[in-house]
């Protein structure tokens, strides 16, 4: 079945580094945009990053511009977030989300970051 | 940076239409999408392009979108929609969510 599986989160410190993964299945994934997006717990969802099917464009939300970075492998059907300069405000569950036909279809259970001393 | 408003919560009688705004400036001229999302779990899709539902979706959720609001409507409404609703939409090269709406059944 069609199903996103987000890893990799956990506690870093403020001003530290982590790399977030997601595995795809079920579906041609080369065939698809993707997308970041967290929530803060008890709070809204906040869109972080977006890469075309192919990983020629990248968007960033202002918050992560600069310090997070998102990339894909089609050969291992995965996405990726490359956290840097980590920020307590940085502290929620990452969902890895499928886009098609502008419409976020398939949401991942999501992984938790916590940014903390 | 571009901003889309969601009354933060609608109460609506079991049987009765619920109805949830989202405005935002030419928000007609963007498509929109809706999100349902219930306590610990992962949001899901319920409608996208303003109107249409994916499949599974209930025929008793529809969207529409013109001038600055997106509505989603709820008609015989559920217990089972007691949930939060997020309206999303593209802008230029980011996307927006709403800040969310908590919808309570009672």
């Amino acid at each position: 079945q069609v199903q996103l599986v987000e890893s990799g989160g956990g506690v870093v410190q403020p001003g530290g580094s982590l790399r977030l993964s997601c595995a795809a299945s079920g579906f041609t994934f080369s065939n698809y945009g993707m997308h970041w997006v967290r929530q803060a717990p008890g709070k809204g969802l906040e869109w972080v990053a977006f890469i075309r099917y192919d990983g020629r464009n990248k968007y960033y939300a202002d918050s992560v511009k600069g310090r997070f970075t998102i990339s894909r492998d089609n050969s291992k059907n995965t996405l990726y977030l490359q956290m840097n300069s980590l920020k307590a405000e940085d502290t929620a569950l990452y969902y890895c989300v499928k886009e098609e036909d502008n419409g976020f279809d398939i949401w991942g259970q999501g992984t938790m970051v916590t940014v903390s001393s | 940076s571009y901003e889309l408003t969601q009354p933060p919560s609608v109460s609506v009688s079991p049987g009765q239409t619920a109805s949830i705004t989202c405005s935002g400036d030419k928000l007609g001229d963007k498509y929109a999408s809706w999100y349902q999302q219930k306590p610990g779990q992962s949001p899901v899709l319920v409608i996208y392009e303003d109107r249409k539902r994916p499949s599974g979706i209930p025929e008793r959720f529809s969207g529409s979108n013109s001038g600055n609001t997106a509505t989603l409507t709820i008609s015989g409404t559920q217990a089972m929609d007691e949930a939060d609703y997020y309206c999303q939409a593209w802008d230029s090269s980011t996307v927006v969510f709403g800040g969310g709406t908590k919808l309570t059944v009672l």
